[in-house]
C-alpha cells in the first residue's frame, strides 16, 4: 500500500524557517516524481514544487521561488521541503503528491495527509 | 499561467440526483485535466485522469468528459458519500494549476 506521511510543519515567526518532510513506502520511490501542493485553511489547492526521480530536477511557483527548496532523499525514501524567509501566506495545510508517469495527463495519483504550517507572531 | 475556472463554486443537491460540475481551462490543454475529491480535513483523492480515464477503485457513477476547454464531471446518481469538495487541476503546463473548487451539499 502507497503511504506518504508528512511531518515538520508547526508554528514558526515571519522570516523563519521550517523543513517538512514526507515519508514514502510500498513503492518504489526513486522511480517517481514528487509534489508539493498546499491549501491555505478554507481555500483551495495550489501548486507549490515538483522534484524528478532522481532529484535532477526541479520547479518551483512563482510565489515560492528563491523561498522554499525541494529535495529528496532515495536512500530514506523521503521528500523535503525546505522554507525560508517564511510570510503569512505561506500559512496552509502542505501536502506531498506522487505523479504517476505513465498514466495519461501524469495525475497526483497518492496524497499525504498533510502538515500544517502557521506563519505567524 | 492556464486559469482554470470552475463552476458552479458550491451547489446543493440530494441523494440520487444527477450532478455536473464544469472546469474551463484559459486555453486549450487537450486532455491534460484531472478531477479530485477532498472531504473535509481529508486529503484529495483523485477521481479521473485525462479528462475521461476513471481512477482505479472509484466508483463508475463519476465520469468525465470534455469540449475543446470545458471540462465536465459528473456523478450520476449522487450517494451520501459523495457530498465533498472537487477540484480540477490541468498537467499540461508548468505551473500546475487547479479550478477554484466546487462545495457539494446538501
Amino acid at each position: 500500500e502507497v503511504q506518504l506521511v508528512e511531518s515538520g510543519g508547526g508554528l514558526v515567526q515571519p522570516g523563519g524557517s521550517l523543513r517538512l518532510s514526507c515519508a514514502a513506502s510500498g513503492f518504489t520511490f526513486s522511480n517517481y516524481w514528487m509534489h508539493w501542493v498546499r491549501q491555505a485553511p478554507g481555500k483551495g489547492l495550489v501548486w507549490v514544487s515538483r522534484i524528478t526521480g532522481d532529484g535532477s530536477g526541479t520547479v518551483y511557483a512563482d510565489s515560492v521561488k528563491g523561498r522554499f527548496t525541494i529535495s529528496r532523499d532515495n536512500a530514506k525514501n523521503t521528500l523535503y521541503l525546505q522554507m525560508h524567509s517564511l510570510r503569512a501566506d505561506d500559512t496552509a495545510v502542505y501536502y506531498c503528491a506522487r505523479v504517476e508517469l505513465v498514466v495519461a495527463a501524469t495525475p497526483f495519483d497518492s496524497w499525504g495527509l498533510g502538515t500544517p504550517v502557521t506563519v505567524s507572531s | 499561467d492556464i486559469q482554470m475556472t470552475q463552476s458552479p463554486s458550491s451547489l446543493s443537491a440530494s441523494v440520487g440526483d444527477r450532478v455536473t460540475i464544469t472546469c474551463r481551462a484559459s486555453q486549450s490543454i487537450s486532455t491534460y485535466l484531472n478531477w479530485y475529491q477532498q472531504k473535509p480535513g481529508k486529503a484529495p483523492k483523485l477521481l479521473i485522469y485525462a479528462a475521461s480515464s476513471l481512477q482505479s477503485g472509484v466508483p463508475s457513477r463519476f465520469s468525465g468528459s470534455t469540449s475543446g476547454t470545458d471540462f465536465t464531471l459528473t456523478i450520476s446518481s449522487l450517494q451520501p458519500e459523495d457530498f465533498a469538495n472537487y477540484y480540477c487541476q490541468q498537467s499540461y503546463s508548468i505551473p500546475w494549476t487547479f479550478g477554484q473548487g466546487t462545495k457539494v451539499e446538501i
